[in-house]
């Protein structure tokens, strides 16, 4: 099993560019999530998904998009980079509600 | 008030050392308890996992929750170098809707040869 995979590693974006970051689990799990996490603030909940064709908000949803049409597969998109968004971003997975969720390598993003 | 609070240190210890790390919480609807590390520039890595009040044993780790104090903590027996690393805490409530983790920010241990 590879786990959760997430591409690319590192990206540089100019202010107003989009991009898509990958997630992607191998192990069937229904849940996925996505977070970002920032110097003393902890990981923050992003967008979730309980299931394909199900996605819900999280903590701080604005300028991000996701959408889940199949099992494996949670990108997530920036509609329009804003430095703020400097962050690294952490996919993750469980089996369902109230199982431990398995977190992916990361991507570190800079928008200048 | 955060949902989960943790020292976020830096703890500094000689090898050889009982580690304890901390966190405490509000939401008594909290059922499930975890605790990852995160090595510098990795992702969160699953360390231990809980249902509920009681202790949990693996190895050199051993996790404690106390839900009557809303206190849960992870103490490392024989703290080695290979120890040094961020440890979270993560908590989810016994609910079928709304956000599913809530994590504290970390506590940063670093384990001296």
């Amino acid at each position: 099993n590879a786990g959760v995979t997430q591409t690319p590693k590192f990206q540089v974006l100019k202010t107003g560019q989009s991009m898509t970051l990958q997630c992607a689990q191998d192990m069937n799990h229904e849940y996925m999530s996505w977070y970002r996490q920032d110097p003393g603030m902890g990981l923050r909940l992003i967008h979730y998904s309980v299931g394909a064709g199900i996605t819900d908000q999280g903590e701080v949803p604005n300028g991000y998009n996701v959408s889940r049409s199949t099992t494996e597969d949670f990108p997530l998109r920036l509609l329009s980079a804003a430095p703020s968004q400097t962050s690294v971003y952490f996919c993750a997975s469980s089996y369902g509600r109230n199982y431990e969720q398995y977190f992916g390598p990361g991507t570190r993003l800079t928008v200048t | 008030q955060k949902e989960v609070e943790q020292d976020p240190g830096p703890l500094s210890v000689p090898e050889g050392a009982i580690v304890s790390l901390n966190c405490t919480y509000s939401n008594s609807a909290f059922q499930y308890f975890m605790w990852y590390r995160q090595y510098s520039r990795k992702g969160p890595e699953l360390l231990m996992y809980t249902y509920s009040s009681g202790n949990k044993e693996d190895g050199r780790f051993t996790a404690q929750v106390d839900k009557s104090s809303k206190y849960i903590s992870l103490f490392i027996r024989d703290s080695q170098p290979s120890d040094s690393a961020t440890y979270l805490c993560a908590m989810s409530p016994n609910t079928n809707t709304g956000n599913q983790f809530y994590f504290g920010t970390g506590t940063s241990l670093t384990v001296i040869p």
